[in-house]
């Protein structure tokens, strides 16, 4: 099956600090990725869908000045949490997309935490 | 507006069968997922439903009935492994996933 890796799985930083996590389609190009953020007890919220090449495309009530994704290959697509505060502290987790296939590909997270 | 609804918790022992039932109603459909979660990991895949019926993987069936805009799940002979949260989503009509909340699944002995 396709495989998607994420690096970090963890991370501690100081607030104020600014986090990259990468997310990586290891045996197929992804033309799309996803960035999802749950919080504890909670369902997966939808930050982002970014595109291969293209900017992407924030969710309601995400600040896309904080949260910069970027997607410059079909198998590396990034987010930077800029100014970390200890309420961006979550579990964030990236999937994948095949063009013109349905499923995504979940990578396997990356647990923020923001002192 | 969207919306996909599923129970918030259910109980079961270990052995016997269990539903988790998912009503939806988005904007366009183009098939439902179910996907397991353990708790602080990523969702896994468990089925894809397009086409109206019950598709069945081992322990595992899924059944869709899309002019009633549900759903359900249903896991036989439980394990204890099998306690998880199980998350619906519905592909609309671009394809992005619409995620219900999640049924966590408590399995006792």
């Amino acid at each position: 099956g396709a495989v998607v890796s994420q690096h970090p799985s963890w991370v501690i930083c100081k607030s104020g600090t600014s986090v990259k996590i990468e997310c990586r389609s290891l045996d197929f190009q992804a033309t799309t990725m996803f960035w999802y953020r749950q919080f504890p007890k909670q369902s997966l919220m939808l930050m982002a869908t970014s595109n291969e090449g293209s900017k992407a495309t924030y969710e309601q009530g995400v600040e896309k000045d904080k949260f910069l994704i970027n997607h410059a290959s079909l198998t590396l697509s990034t987010l930077t949490v800029t100014s970390a505060h200890p309420e961006d502290s979550s579990f964030y987790i990236c999937s994948a997309r095949f063009t013109d296939y349905n499923e995504q590909f979940f990578g396997p997270g990356t647990r923020l935490t923001v002192l | 507006g969207q919306n996909i609804d599923q129970p918030t918790e259910m109980t079961a022992t270990e052995g016997a069968i269990v539903q988790i039932n998912c009503t939806y109603q988005t904007s366009g459909f183009n098939g439902l997922f179910w996907y397991q979660q353990h708790a602080g990991e990523a969702p896994t895949f468990l089925s894809y439903n397009v086409l109206d019926g019950l598709e069945e993987k081992g322990r595992f069936s899924s059944f869709l009935s899309r002019s009633k805009g549900y759903s359900y799940l249903l896991l036989k002979e439980l394990q204890m492994k099998d306690s998880a949260s199980y998350l619906c989503a519905v592909s609309d009509s671009n394809y992005q996933l619409i995620w219900g909340a999640g049924t966590k699944l408590i399995i006792k002995p």
